[in-house]
């Protein structure tokens, strides 16, 4: 069974489109996270919730908003897409969110805006 | 956040060690050293981490400096299956578990 599982596995789509990526850990884990990876592959960190809570939430337009239905579930969902939006998303999941605790990445969701 | 500096890219020879350096000349005592690995089309992935002492794992070893202003990650057998982007990452003790990613070492294994 896959650790952190993203869906869906490829996202292409027009300008101005609302879309919903999710991802589910089946590790226990308590804390999830978003990463944005761009064309240049930098990885950085969009939020991180903590049992259903929010406690990172980087410089993200407010378009990109997280929901967290349970601990297990971290669904990213952005509105009115735009171009710059094409990248790969990434989900991750850890123990807790302090501290070095290993985060568990899922495959990622490669999403496109045309 | 503190800074790591890698150098770009790496080249190995299959079978053979590979050292990849890491410089965190800023890092502070309640910093970790973590790495992370990403293989092609892949999301990261743990390799090892940190804090003063060196350590082990089936993945890889670490040698941190006596200052701790370096480190080491060392593949003791590199393989074709290796070949990906080596992130090392600070983390402080108290951090939100963020992870800032720098632009990682490149490391290339020919057969």
């Amino acid at each position: 069974d896959t650790a952190v599982s993203q869906t869906p596995k490829y996202l292409v789509t027009q300008m101005g489109n609302d879309k919903s990526i999710k991802c589910e850990q089946n590790l226990g884990h308590d804390t999830m996270y978003w990463y944005k990876q761009d064309s240049k592959k930098f990885l950085k960190i969009m939020f991180s919730y903590n049992n259903k809570e929010l406690i990172i939430n980087e410089t993200v337009p407010n378009r990109f908003s997280p929901k967290s239905p349970d601990k297990a579930h971290l669904n990213l969902h952005i509105n009115s897409l735009e171009l710059g939006d094409s990248a790969v998303y990434f989900c991750a999941s850890s123990p807790r969110g302090w501290g070095p605790a290993t985060q568990y990445f899922g495959p990622g969701t490669r999403l496109l805006v045309l | 956040d503190a800074k790591t500096t890698q150098p770009n890219s790496m080249e190995s020879n299959e079978e053979e060690p590979v050292h990849l350096p890491c410089n965190h000349s800023t890092i502070s005592g309640t910093d970790y050293i973590h790495w992370y690995r990403q293989l092609p089309s892949q999301g990261p992935e743990y390799v090892i981490h940190g804090l003063t002492s060196n350590v082990n794992n089936r993945m890889a070893s670490l040698a941190i400096a006596e200052d701790r202003k370096s480190s080491t990650l060392i593949l003791h057998r590199a393989t074709l299956r290796d070949a990906a982007v080596y992130y090392c990452i600070l983390l402080l003790s108290g951090n939100t578990g963020k992870l800032i990613f720098g632009q990682g070492t490149t490391l290339q294994v020919k057969p």
